[in-house]
């Protein structure tokens, strides 16, 4: 999976609780991506990063803050989870052009 | 997993067919196109790319076709296999897969044997 692992890949957590996903590379790429996948939506785009300490809103940012403190590690955090954010949360890299996604972390909010 | 097919529109192929695989893309300015392929439980996987001063390219059985006057892009994958099973998305981007990229719904492709 071109170097890109995430953690947890699966958790329950409960409404109004802090959640936070880690996606970590060993490629040294500089764009990193976190995505949602729910049915019927396809992929998008909540934050990317294009370097360290420099990070973008997608298209679905409500409710969600990244920070990228080093190149290797992109973190998503669920300020205060709702059920809404239930989904599979994707992180992907680019680098040669082309986007590798991660394993996938299942989050079930209750 | 296996809830990313719900919902999509399926093809389903006889094995040893070819399967054509359509999108319709929203964006006249993007000038980049990927299929990727998902296996249940799995993450996206590059399929083939393409970029708006072409409008064909092949790989190892698949071919992408891109024709930007109607905004369409399709897969073609010769001699369907199996294993070839699982939900496709046409992603496009405006300068390159650095840049964010904007993806379809998805199709599921069904291989029956």
């Amino acid at each position: 999976d071109a170097g890109i692992t995430q953690s947890p890949r699966h958790k329950v957590t409960e409404t109004g609780t802090p959640v936070t996903l880690r996606c970590h590379q060993t490629e040294n790429h500089r764009y990193m991506y976190w995505y949602r996948q729910d049915p019927g939506h396809g992929l998008r785009l909540i934050h990317y990063s294009y370097g360290v300490k420099d990070t973008d809103k997608g298209e679905v940012s409500d409710g969600y803050s990244v920070s990228r403190s080093k190149t290797e590690d992109f973190l998503l955090t669920l300020e205060s989870a709702t059920s809404s954010q239930t989904s599979v949360y994707f992180c992907a890299i680019a680098g040669n052009n082309e986007q590798f996604f991660g394993p996938g972390t299942r989050l079930t909010v209750l | 997993g296996e809830s990313v097919g719900l919902h999509l529109p399926t093809l389903s192929v006889q094995e040893g067919d070819n399967s054509i695989i359509n999108c319709a893309y929203s964006n006249s300015a993007s000038d980049y196109f990927i299929w990727y392929k998902q296996e249940s439980g799995k993450g996206p996987q590059f399929i083939i790319d393409i970029r708006s001063n072409m409008d064909k390219r092949q790989g190892q059985r698949v071919t992408v076709l891109l024709n930007k006057t109607v905004k369409h892009l399709s897969l073609q994958i010769a001699a369907t296999q199996p294993g070839d099973s699982a939900v496709y998305f046409c992603a496009e981007s405006y300068t390159g897969a650095n840049s964010k990229l904007t993806f379809g719904k998805g199709i599921t492709l069904s291989v029956r044997p």
